[in-house]
């Protein structure tokens, strides 16, 4: 089955960090750029991140500049997204998703990240 | 920033049609990506590029774009279809944001 599979959310205190991962299976990996969605706890689809298949161009969302790097491992076919200084705001559902043609045609369960002390 | 407006909730009746609208800055002349998503679940695409469905979408979902609005509309609409709708669109002008509507919590009366 095609699909995408995040892992490595959890709770942690403000300033801390955390690393989100996401594995993809039954497709070509290489081919997609792949983003990063976030949802925060009642809240609308928030845009992360995105990266292309080569991981040489990367994409932020302001409020997560300087803080969140998108990388990605094609060997792995596997995406990542490492998140330093967190903050109470950034607690949320992040889902992975894959990239077509400026839609996001493929989402995976997400991973439950919260920023709290 | 671009802003997409939708209304907030939608009601409608089984076997009734359902409008979802999205509002935004001359937006007929973006594409226009439309997504479902049931309570506890990941989102699914159910329109791209304004009207196109993916496979494995009903043909009762359909959308259009024109103007400053893109529409979503569910015809013949089940109990199975009370969601929430999201529009999108990929602003390539701006740091190639993916920018989402606010929204539309869709109740099957």
């Amino acid at each position: 089955e095609v699909q995408l599979v995040e892992s490595g959310g959890g709770l942690v205190q403000p300033g801390e960090s955390l690393r989100l991962s996401c594995a993809a299976s039954r497709f070509t990996f290489s081919n997609y750029w792949m983003s990063w969605v976030r949802q925060g706890p009642g809240m609308g689809l928030e845009w992360v991140a995105n990266i292309n298949q080569d991981g040489s161009e990367k994409y932020y969302v302001d409020s997560v500049k300087g803080r969140f790097t998108i990388s990605r491992d094609n060997a792995k076919n596997s995406v990542f997204l490492q998140m330093n200084s967190l903050r109470a705001e950034d607690t949320a559902v992040y889902y992975c998703a894959r990239d077509h043609g400026g839609s996001l045609n493929l989402w995976g369960q997400g991973a439950l990240v919260t920023v709290s002390s | 920033s671009y802003v997409l407006t939708q209304p907030p909730s939608v009601s409608v009746a089984p076997g009734k049609t359902a409008t979802i609208t999205c509002g935004g800055n001359n937006i007929g002349s973006r594409n226009v990506h439309w997504y479902q998503q049931k309570p506890g679940q990941a989102p699914v695409l159910v329109i791209y590029y304004d009207s196109d469905r993916p496979s494995g979408i009903p043909e009762r979902i359909s959308g259009s774009n024109s103007g400053n609005t893109a529409t979503l509309t569910i015809s013949r609409v089940e109990a199975g279809d009370e969601a929430d709708y999201y529009c999108q669109v990929w602003d390539t002008n701006l740091n190639h944001l993916y920018v989402f509507g606010t929204g539309t919590k869709v109740t099957v009366l």
